[in-house]
């Protein structure tokens, strides 16, 4: 069972548009997390969240946790091709285990 | 600084055949982690080890074996392949609760 869903699953889209992922449970988690991942290497950390409507911004990425701390979304504006990769949020039940998301793989049309 | 550093990259297995995933960190993290990444499937977590000495089950652990044999190494091991072990492992150390996860690059592994 995967406590954490992403959509949507792929989005391809032209540079310089806008645009929303969301990561949804039902459970509440302690901190939330999002990762970029390129090919061929191991995910990165963009952030971590960890109040109820918290919000961060990493340049043109807006990151907001839910209210509940059961969601979080994250919206880029002005999409670039550097962008483009496989984003997972990871949920934090607890202090040491993390689960991820199914991921959301982004691709930048130039 | 190497980070979290995996061997082997690739390997390709017979089923019933056996093997260790070797992993090492040297950033002085306490919490190490096997996870493994399927298509449409995310990271799921197989072992973890909050510290030296203790290891625990994650979301899928049948079919693996742990061994944290020092602080720095984390190591998995398969004692007799199947094709739906066929995926992408990663390992991850993590410094403090609520911190990052660093990856390592991961291991292909292929079960025929």
């Amino acid at each position: 069972t995967q406590l954490l869903e992403q959509s949507p699953q792929f989005l391809s889209i032209q540079e310089g548009e806008n645009l929303t992922v969301y990561c949804n449970s039902s459970s509440v988690f302690s901190s939330l997390q999002w990762y970029r991942q390129e090919p061929g290497e191991g995910p990165v950390l963009l952030v971590t969240v960890v109040t109820g409507g918290e919000v961060k911004k990493l340049k043109r990425l807006t990151f907001q946790f839910g209210d509940a701390r059961k969601d979080s979304s994250l919206h880029i504006t002005a999409a670039q091709p550097g962008d483009t990769g496989l984003y997972l949020c990871a949920g934090a039940i607890g202090n040491e285990k993390l689960t991820f998301g199914t991921g959301t793989r982004l691709t930048i049309i130039p | 600084n190497a980070g979290v550093t995996q061997t082997p990259k690739f390997q390709v297995l017979k089923t019933g055949q056996s093997m260790t995933l070797q992993c090492a960190q040297d950033m002085n993290h306490n919490s190490m982690y096997w996870y493994r990444q399927d298509p449409g499937m995310g990271l799921r977590l197989i072992y973890y080890s909050a510290s030296e000495g203790t290891t625990d089950k994650g979301e899928v652990p049948n079919g693996y074996n742990v061994s944290r044999l020092n602080k720095r190494e984390f190591s998995l091991r398969l004692e007799s392949a199947a094709p739906s072990q066929t995926s992408v492992y990663f390992c991850a150390s993590k410094g403090r609760p609520g911190g990052a996860l660093h990856f390592g690059n991961g291991t292909r592994l292929t079960v025929t």
